[in-house]
């Protein structure tokens, strides 16, 4: 059965301070994996996108790494900032465009 | 990329009426998705709505609960039909777009959502 799963649930961490959260799927065939950020009360809006061929992905402060053979996924945060508070959703795309979604990390930063 | 809107943003509704929520994008797209994300949850496809033919709906939704309508390729409603307390929740309208990274994927592009609570 295609899953993604992420952890942990929820996570607060000071303004400042650096993070990691973390994704594992079981999606077969993969075609990519995505990070979205949703803030509360909007909708998602992708950080990165990567294939099976790459490890690391970076856009700003936050850098994706991906490891096709162990089928898992981080999203680091640096240097992390009040606005980072939301929802970070990890998303698997099988070939044929089908989107698997994680439920989600929900971040708080507190200051 | 590919900016979306949505109608209406939020809204409260009595048990057994009908709520019909619009997604405007501002490109043609061949395809919207419709989500559903309810509370603390992932967000869950609905269907898929294609310009000039029916919608395809995934598992555990059906056409009588949530029609779609798609007259042309910028623009698609979805009604939440006879609506319960279950049916509370975000729904999302979405779309694929290059992305705009130098990849040669396409990405997904999400609307605001339209946040339902049913009484």
């Amino acid at each position: 059965k295609n899953q993604v799963e992420q952890s942990p649930q929820s996570l607060i961490i000071l303004e400042g301070k650096n993070c990691t959260l973390q994704c594992n799927y079981t999606v077969s065939p993969f075609s990519n994996l995505r990070w979205y950020k949703q803030d509360t009360g909007r909708g998602p809006v992708s950080l990165t996108i990567m294939t099976f061929s790459e490890n690391t992905k970076s856009n700003g402060r936050y850098t994706a790494t991906l490891d096709a053979d162990t089928k898992q996924s981080s999203l680091h945060i640096t240097a992390s900032q009040l606005s980072d508070s939301a929802s970070y959703i990890c998303v698997v795309s099988a070939w044929g465009g089908k989107l698997i979604f994680g439920q989600g990390t929900e971040l708080s930063v507190k200051p | 990329s590919a900016v979306i809107s949505q109608k209406p943003s939020r809204d409260i509704c009595q048990r057994g009426t009908s709520l019909t929520i619009q997604c405007q994008v501002d490109s043609q797209v061949t395809m919207m998705f419709w989500y559903r994300q309810q509370p603390g949850q992932s967000l869950t496809l609905i269907a898929t709505a294609n310009q000039g033919s029916e919608a395809t709906y995934e598992s555990g939704f059906v056409i009588d609960k949530f029609p779609i309508s798609r007259p042309n390729l910028t623009f698609s409603t979805l009604t939440v039909s006879n609506m319960s307390p279950e049916d509370s929740s975000i729904y999302l309208c979405s779309v694929e777009g290059t992305s705009g990274r130098g990849v040669g994927y396409n990405e997904q592009f999400f609307g605001p959502g339209t946040r339902l609570t049913v009484l």
